[in-house]
């Protein structure tokens, strides 16, 4: 079972465009993280982000998290042909677990 | 410094045979973590260890899957009698902090 789901499942954007990934989950966290996953480099973590923080910024990424609204965007800025992935997010509700969610696919066209 | 191994990279057994899968976790990281991940979904937790203490194991899905670390370093998933549905990626992960995961072993069971 997968407490995080991403909105949209698939994502086509040009080159130099923003592309936004929302991702929802069903109980009280302790943090939020962003993954990437692609082929070259496998998964890969970008940000995390704790349940007492709103918006965390990284490079051209910028994560938010609404902890009332159990919900959390990233953010990539202009866009590059190396940001195809997969994205997903995975939350940790205290003990051991990561739960991801299913992934937004990204594909950036140059 | 290396990242964390695993062996095989990709596996083919006949159903009904039994597999190990091994993880090289980063030198050093006490946490690790198996994960499954089925095409087009994201990975999905099976156990965790701190050192050699298997301390969650509630993603198992059967009791055909064991995990061991028992020194507190490499680490083994083994999969007994495999199934046609036990085909999918298995990530290993080790941590400190944030978790480093490694290329996967790709398992499919004709």
């Amino acid at each position: 079972s997968q407490q995080g789901e991403e909105d949209p499942q698939a994502l086509s954007i040009q080159e130099g465009e923003n592309a936004t990934m929302n991702c929802s989950y069903k109980t009280s966290i302790n943090n939020l993280q962003w993954y990437r996953q692609n082929s070259g480099r496998g998964l890969v973590h970008l940000i995390l982000i704790r349940s007492n923080e709103r918006e965390k910024h990284s490079g051209r990424l910028r994560v938010t998290l609404d902890t009332s609204k159990k919900s959390s965007s990233l953010l990539i800025t202009a866009s590059r042909a190396a940001d195809t992935a997969s994205y997903f997010c995975a939350t940790e509700t205290g003990g051991f677990k990561t739960i991801f969610g299913a992934g937004t696919r990204l594909f950036v066209k140059a | 410094g290396a990242g964390v191994s695993q062996s095989p990279r990709y596996k083919v057994a006949k159903r009904g045979q039994d597999v190990a899968l091994r993880c090289d976790p980063i030198s050093g990281h006490v946490s690790l973590f198996w994960y499954q991940q089925a095409l087009g979904q994201g990975p999905e937790f099976l156990t965790y260890f701190q050192n050699e203490a298997q301390l969650d194991k509630s993603g198992l899905p059967s009791d055909r899957f064991f995990a061991e670390r028992p020194e507190g370093s490499v680490s083994t998933l083994k999969i007994q009698r495999t199934q046609q549905e036990d085909s999918a990626v298995y990530l290993c992960a080790s941590s400190r902090d944030e978790q480093y995961f490694g290329p996967g072993t790709r398992l499919t069971v004709t």
